[in-house]
């Protein structure tokens, strides 16, 4: 069975300092992983995206991922975080063969000026 | 620019009625999507469409129904079953098989509430 963990509910940061949110999965079989953003009251964006092609992604906005299949997981991270990062964060499993996006339940970032 | 429109974005609903989200899509996919909302649940899976004329049921159905009669539109109604409506529903398509890589395109939402 997928599932998906985020590891912190909140995370907060000061602008300018890099940003870490952590995401651990698990699959039974090769994984596509995704990262999402929601601002208020809005639909969720797409980040990045892994399919096994790198295990590096890089993303839109100065964001990138790791996919690490040893520690079963896939952090977001970007060096230096901006004011208008703030929003909430979901990383998402996907496996081949079924039709399921199995959805983290989010991490709120907070950027402090 | 091609996308998914929601409408409407905010929606009341009265005791016993019955009422119906729009999620109409330009992006030529044949995967739609329905999902709730809720604070610090995540997303979860109401219903999904792989090709026109077939839906299927997802985590939490009850309450709630769907057509597909046009590859564009995904209409969801949401029956008075369904006892706590109050939510954040959002509509999403892709090309199929999640697990090749196909990310999925969200729409805007809209926010359902009991008057």
């Amino acid at each position: 069975a997928q599932s998906v963990t985020q590891l912190d509910s909140h995370v907060s940061v000061s602008e300018g300092t890099p940003v870490l949110l952590r995401c651990n999965y698990s699959s039974s079989y090769s994984p596509s992983l995704f990262w999402y953003v929601q601002h208020p009251n809005k639909g969720l964006q797409l980040l990045l995206k892994y399919t096994s092609a790198a295990t590096l992604v890089k993303g839109i906005n100065g964001f990138e991922a790791e996919f690490k299949k040893s520690e079963t997981s896939f952090h977001l991270t970007k060096p230096s975080a901006h004011m208008s990062d703030a929003a909430e964060y979901f990383c998402v499993v996907a496996t081949s063969g079924t039709y399921k996006y199995i959805f983290g339940t989010g991490t709120r970032l907070k950027v402090l000026a | 620019d091609g996308g998914i429109t929601q409408s409407p974005k905010y929606l009341f609903r009265k005791e016993g009625q019955n009422v119906t989200l729009s999620c109409e899509q330009n992006l030529n996919h044949d995967a739609m999507y329905w999902y709730r909302q809720d604070p610090g649940q995540g997303l979860r899976l109401i219903y999904y469409s792989q090709i026109v004329n077939d839906f299927q049921k997802g985590d939490i159905a009850e309450g709630y129904s769907v057509s597909r009669e046009k590859k564009e539109s995904f209409p969801l109604t949401v029956t008075s079953a369904q006892k706590n409506p109050t939510a954040f529903y959002l509509c999403a398509s892709s090309i199929w098989d999640p697990g090749q890589g196909q990310p999925q395109h969200f729409g805007d939402g809209t926010r359902l509430s009991i008057l």
